[in-house]
């Protein structure tokens, strides 16, 4: 079974409007970590967020937030305010238990803002 | 802080030679770092965990001959791509951490691989 699941290969969303990037995830572990990466392509990794599975309140890092529903266990990056540079890949990723050895990427989804 | 960097950027080899690839961590000492390969508009699957000073761990189905990985400094991990083929081609990502981060991994900017 597919640890992360992405299921929009490609969105378009109109610049300053907000977009909602789906993740699910897969994991009996109590103890994980969900994160979101920006991959433009140059294809450096960039790291916009982090929940844990224990953090009660969603993440929120400026423009990006964090739709953490443990129990539809969805994990799910909300984009407010799109600008053009948000263009590019983005990967939802998981941490299972502590070890980082245990840490699976999502198929991704491109995302491309219309000006 | 947290930079880590990969050299080269751009490689292309011929078919039957080795390549080698270096990960660095410039201003952090890495105690744990991580090789990731990526091909063409596919996600990162996790290749090797590598701890300084000691053997790589590898992922299940990566061969551990043709793979080699190398962590001899809290700085600096090198993966060897061994009598590389084309379907080695790929874009190959590192990252590290250290004992102080509590759940982040930085990336390096990544090596793209050609074997022709």
């Amino acid at each position: 079974a597919q640890k992360i699941t992405q299921t929009q290969p490609g969105m378009f969303v109109q610049e300053k409007e907000a977009v909602t990037l789906d993740c699910t995830y897969d994991t009996s572990d109590q103890s994980y970590g969900l994160f979101w990466y920006k991959q433009p392509s140059s294809g450096e990794m960039i790291f916009l967020i982090y929940q844990g599975s224990y953090d009660e309140q969603n993440a929120t890092e400026g423009r990006y937030s964090l739709n953490f529903q443990k129990a539809r266990k969805s994990a799910n990056l909300v984009i407010s305010a799109s600008q053009l540079g948000d263009s590019a890949m983005y990967f939802c990723a998981m941490r299972e238990g502590e070890d980082f050895n245990k840490f699976y990427f999502g198929s991704g989804t491109k995302l491309n803002v219309k000006p | 802080g947290a930079v880590v960097s990969q050299h080269p950027s751009r490689v292309i080899c011929k078919s039957g030679t080795s390549v080698k690839i270096e990960c660095r961590s410039l201003d952090f000492q890495a105690t744990t770092m991580f090789w990731y390969r990526q091909f063409p508009k596919q996600s990162l699957m996790l290749m090797a965990t590598s701890n300084e000073g000691s053997k790589a761990t590898y992922e299940q189905g990566v061969e551990k001959d043709k793979f080699l990985i190398n962590h001899a400094s809290l700085t600096l991990s090198t993966l060897t791509v061994t009598s590389a083929h084309p379907e080695d081609s790929s874009f190959y990502i590192c990252s590290a951490r250290t004992s102080w981060t509590t759940y982040e991994q930085y990336f390096g900017p990544g090596t793209r691989l050609t074997v022709t």
